[in-house]
């Protein structure tokens, strides 16, 4: 079985703060695929990142950045200087072993003010 | 071209209504899905198709009927819906269904809104 928990549910910041989206994943397989997805109000599910279970390189990737850390399950997103295009809802996701599914967490809604 | 394409973007349709939802893409990709989601829910997978055959249903009532005509076009059916139907239907693809092994993952639509009265 796997699983994805977003505990945040809903995040909100003034433009300029530093953000951290939090994702706990569960598997047992040893090979497995996690992804982040922003949602905007238009409803397409955008593409962040993709990260394999043997490559535990963060990445850094303007003012996005993903911490992964297989010692605690975790594969955190981080959103430097926020600015308010950045609201959204973001979901984090698993694919594991030789299952096709996607398996998403429950999103978490963030919201920039100006 | 690196984009899936689904129409239409909105749909009402009344619980007697045949209507279908449509989705292209043109990336070469083998495996397309149909997802499910309702307000301030993720995603829920319906049907997965591999190589134009239907590989996964997740237990998905007959009223929703997939089709995948070609590797570039996938269809969902719908016949006597009932208002609880009523959700963002997302289409995506990937190279293969073993998507994330050397590939960006999934490609998603922008959805088709649908609302069934």
């Amino acid at each position: 079985a796997q699983k994805v928990t977003q505990a945040q549910t809903e995040i909100s910041v003034v433009e300029k703060e530093d953000v951290t989206l939090d994702c706990v994943y569960e598997t047992r397989d040893t090979t497995y695929y996690l992804f982040w997805y922003k949602q905007p109000p238009s409803g397409e599910l955008v593409f962040l990142i993709r990260r394999n279970s043997f490559d535990e390189q963060n990445e850094i990737s303007g003012r996005y950045s993903w911490n992964f850390q297989k010692s605690t399950s975790s594969f955190n997103f981080t959103i430097t200087a926020s600015q308010v295009v950045d609201s959204a809802v973001y979901f984090c996701a698993l694919r594991s072993g030789a299952n096709s599914k996607l398996t998403f967490g429950k999103g978490i809604t963030l919201s920039v003010r100006p | 071209d690196t984009e899936v394409t689904q129409t239409p973007k909105h749909l009402v349709m009344g619980m007697t209504n045949k209507k279908s939802l449509k989705c292209e893409q043109h990336m070469g990709h083998r495996a397309m899905y149909w997802y499910k989601q309702k307000a301030k829910k993720p995603p829920e997978l319906m049907f997965v198709y591999s190589y134009e055959k239907l590989s996964i249903n997740e237990s998905v009532p007959s009223r929703f009927s997939p089709e995948c005509p070609n590797s570039s076009l996938l269809n969902l059916h719908l016949h006597a819906l009932q208002p609880e139907d009523s959700a963002l239907y997302l289409c995506a693809s990937s190279q293969t269904e073993r998507a994330g092994t050397g590939d960006y993952g999934y490609t998603f639509g922008s959805g088709t809104r649908l609302t069934v009265v």
